[in-house]
């Protein structure tokens, strides 16, 4: 199964800071790549997905990028909203894998 | 608007048997596969099963193969995950969620919990 190494795990931040999460897959998975965002109690929501590409509907602040093996979702000006539980995943083959999970806090 | 809402779930003892539903609505059902997934109790989110949209194309986490069963009737604009020897590691959240055909799991139900202990 391909591995998706998600980092960090956590960290703390500020309201208007530039935040950045990493994914590396274990092998190649071309741009087949999303990225979703959970808050406690609630199903996750798609921010990205074929790596670089906008959900409709999210805003303009989240951006991801990469292809290949190694991707990054950046928060351009972190918001109160923002924080929470972001996780990457692949669909290039199966069985899909998520990355372990990143927890964005108020610093 | 795109709906999904799981049901079936519950408390069950070791080695017993589930079956999980999940209601469509607001789109095109028989035109998209469809997931699910489920999240451990503080825990990360864990991909379980696929099913195409004409059930041509089955897919399982090793974690499940062999005990879950993925099936839709799409007469019925619904999904199902029959869970058979379950185990308390399949204790959690089990959430249903469609396929795009550029983006996995772009939408995705409220999810139903699903508690494994004698």
């Amino acid at each position: 199964a391909i591995q998706m190494t998600q980092s960090p795990s956590s960290l703390s931040a500020s309201v208007g800071d530039r935040v950045s999460i990493t994914c590396r897959a274990s092998q190649f998975i071309r741009n087949d790549l999303g990225w979703f965002q959970q808050k406690p109690g609630k199903a996750p929501k798609l921010l990205i997905y074929a790596a670089s590409s906008l959900q409709s509907g999210v805003p303009s602040r989240f951006s991801g990028s990469g292809s290949g093996t190694d991707f990054t979702l950046t928060i351009s000006s972190l918001q109160s909203e923002d924080f929470a539980t972001y996780y990457c995943l692949q669909d290039y083959g199966y069985p899909r894998t998520f990355g372990q999970g990143t927890k964005v806090e108020i610093k | 608007e795109v709906h999904l809402v799981e049901s079936g779930g519950g408390l069950v003892k070791p080695g017993g048997s589930l079956r999980l539903s999940c209601a469509a609505s607001g789109f095109t059902f028989s035109r998209y596969s469809m997931n699910w997934v489920r999240q451990a109790p503080g825990k990360g989110l864990d991909w379980v099963s696929l099913i195409s949209s004409t059930s041509k194309y089955i897919y399982y986490a090793d974690s499940v193969k062999g005990r879950f069963t993925i099936s839709r009737d799409n007469a019925k604009n619904s999904l199902y995950l029959q869970m058979n020897s379950l185990r308390a590691e399949d204790t959690g959240v089990y959430f249903c969620t469609r396929d795009d055909v550029v983006a996995a799991s772009d939408y995705w139900g409220k999810g139903v919990l699903v508690t494994v202990s004698s």
